[in-house]
Formats: structure tokens, sequence, C-alpha cells
């Protein structure tokens, strides 16, 4: 099935501070979705990426899917510490079954 | 409109014992998924269904069995449980087309002694 790498695997942010997360593939994706988890919860879905080259903006939040459909990432402007907790990239088959997620990032932001 | 329910919320068990984590939801979805979740190993899917009647294995489905009777409910069966099944359960559903993810549930948090 198609699998993802998400890097990093970890990041410390001071308040304030912007952060990152990428996943790559090495295969072409019909879409990527973004899921965040905080400490103790459950994935909660944030968003779902289809077009090439497409980037979506929640807030303070920035998603970008690669011109190539084989990359993308979640940018966070000016953390919180509300933003704490992991987030994963996931990839679905086409038809939308078996989801396989990515490691995760698991961002802490100290005040 | 409930969501995703999973129960129990948490659960020990012997070595060797058997027993069933409930999964309902009262969406409509027709996807259903299992995973288990480690420290350090991400969300690692179990077995997936894309409607009544259909299952199918994920990544790590050994030791597991699932059955998909009704749309509503997608039970995840523990057939003679290990230590290394100590873990987070959560199961999940979606519309399966359109633009939707999947909605979680709660979690079981399972420990094997």
């Amino acid at each position: 099935g198609q699998q993802v790498m998400q890097i990093p695997q970890y990041q410390h942010v001071q308040e304030g501070e912007d952060f990152t997360t990428y996943c790559n593939s090495s295969t072409t994706l019909s879409n990527i979705q973004w899921y965040k988890q905080r400490p103790g919860g459950h994935p909660v879905f944030l968003i779902q990426l289809v077009k090439s080259g497409e980037v979506k903006k929640q807030k303070r939040l920035t998603f970008q899917f690669g011109e190539a459909k084989k990359n993308s990432s979640l940018h966070i402007t000016a953390t919180q510490t509300t933003d704490v907790g992991t987030y994963f990239c996931a990839v679905p088959r086409t038809s939308g079954s078996r989801l396989t997620f990515g490691e995760g990032t698991q961002l802490t932001v100290n005040p | 409109n409930a969501g995703v329910t999973q129960t129990p919320k948490f659960q020990v068990l012997k070595t060797g014992q058997s027993m069933t984590l409930q999964c309902a939801q009262d969406m409509n979805h027709e996807y259903m998924s299992w995973y288990r979740q480690d420290p350090g190993m991400g969300l690692r899917l179990i077995h997936y269904s894309v409607g009544a009647g259909i299952t199918d294995q994920g990544e790590v489905p050994n030791g597991y069995n699932v059955s998909r009777s009704t749309t509503e409910d997608f039970p995840l069966r523990l057939l003679s449980a290990a230590p290394s099944q100590t873990s987070v359960y959560f199961c999940a559903s979606s519309l399966g087309t359109g633009p939707g993810g999947y909605t979680f549930g709660s979690g079981t948090r399972l420990t094997v002694v």
C-alpha cells in the first residue's frame, strides 16, 4: 500500500515561533489528509488536499500539496500553547478506504 | 448524533483471554477502520471495512478478527490476548467518498498482563 514519510518526528518551539511538518511519498498520491491529536486524545481531521499545488488555510495553519502530488506540508504561523499535539498526515487508497498514517510530528510549545 | 462510540475505555486482560472491543457509529458511514497506537509507532491499521459484509486486513491483522454485519457496528475481537497487544485502540469511520476525513472514537486503552 501507499506509504508516507513524515519529518521531523519531534519539534520543540517557543510560543510565537513558526512550525512546519512535511510528508513525502515515493508515489503519486490521489489526495492527502491531515489530522491533529492532542495529548491523551484521539486524532481529529483537519483537512484534505486533492489538487496539484493546492494551498489551503485555516486561520494560522497553511496546508500545501506539492505540484507532483508526492509531498505535502503543514505550516503553523506564530504557534500558541493550544497548538501542542501530534500532527499526522494520512493517505487513502483512491477509493478512500485503507487510510495509512505517517508517523506523526510531535509539537511542544514552550510558553 | 454521538459520532463514533467505543467501549470499553479501559481494559486489563490476562494473557490468553479473549475479548471484543465495541465500535458503533451513527453517521451512516460506509467505511470503518480499526487502528492501534503504540508509543513512537504512530497509527497502524489492523482491519478495515468498506461496507456491511465486507472486511479486509490492514498492516497488522494477526491476532485480531473483525466482522461487519451492520453499517453501524464494527467490533474487534482479540482471540487470545498477548502482552504485545497492549496498546491504545482507535475505531474510525468515514463516508468513503467526498471531501471529509475519518471521524475517530475516543479510544480503548488495553493492557495485557
